[in-house]
């Protein structure tokens, strides 16, 4: 089955832990997302990459961080410089070919930090 | 920075009605993509529109991408409870920023049978 992968569904942290959500793409596809909803407040970039080795910040990066060490794997930390953890993760994954996108998401990773 | 705005954020309609939603970008995209997500799920591609002034169907659902390449409707004829979800419209960025999406905040559609 070809597809995106996030886990787990559901994740429990205490307050001050860091916490590693995995997403793996078997799709072979060079661009991977990590997107961040609230409610109201639609999808929010984290990181996103489009190579190997290679990523770039979005538009709320402070208190994530990534690494993407192989092309199926784009791993996102949350860290406990992150203000409000708390929210639904989710990992996308895409071709970017003559400026055609479109992304396949995971299931998502919804992250409680108590 | 690009920025894609979305309208209404919220919509309610008895089942039969029709249901729009619209997507204006800041600066000029080089495609719109649609996605819907239904209540607990995860988004899922709907379409992509590249050329000026294109326009799609799917069923029930029409896809306009404006002249300008600025903005885009999506528009579902007489709904049904199916249609239930959050759309999103989303612009790819240009030049440095090919590989990146820019969403709209959403229209969530609740469809009353």
């Amino acid at each position: 089955d070809g597809g995106i992968t996030q886990s787990p569904k559901y994740l429990f942290r205490k307050e001050g832990q860091n916490v590693t959500l995995s997403c793996e793409q078997n799709l072979n596809h060079d661009a991977m997302y990590w997107y961040r909803q609230d409610p109201g407040q639609g999808l929010r970039l984290i990181y996103y990459s489009q190579i190997v080795n290679d990523f770039q910040k979005g538009d709320i990066a402070e208190g994530y961080s990534v690494s993407r060490e192989k092309k199926e794997s784009f791993p996102l930390t949350v860290t406990s410089a992150q203000k409000n953890p708390t929210a639904f993760y989710l990992c996308a994954s895409s071709i970017v070919a003559g400026g055609s996108i479109e992304a396949f998401f995971g299931q998502g990773t919804r992250l409680t930090v108590v | 920075g690009q920025q894609v705005m979305q309208i209404p954020q919220y919509q309610h309609v008895q089942e039969g009605e029709d249901f729009t939603t619209y997507c204006n970008s800041s600066t000029t995209l080089s495609n719109i993509q649609w996605y819907k997500q239904r209540p607990g799920g995860h988004p899922v591609f709907l379409i992509q529109l590249v050329k000026s002034g294109e326009v799609k169907k799917q069923k029930r659902l029409t896809f306009q991408f404006g002249e300008a390449k600025k903005n885009s409707s999506l528009h579902i004829t007489a709904t049904q409870t199916t249609d239930v979800g959050t759309y999103f419209c989303a612009g790819s960025g240009r030049g440095s920023t090919l590989g990146r999406l820019y969403f709209g905040r959403g229209t969530q559609l609740t469809v009353w049978p």
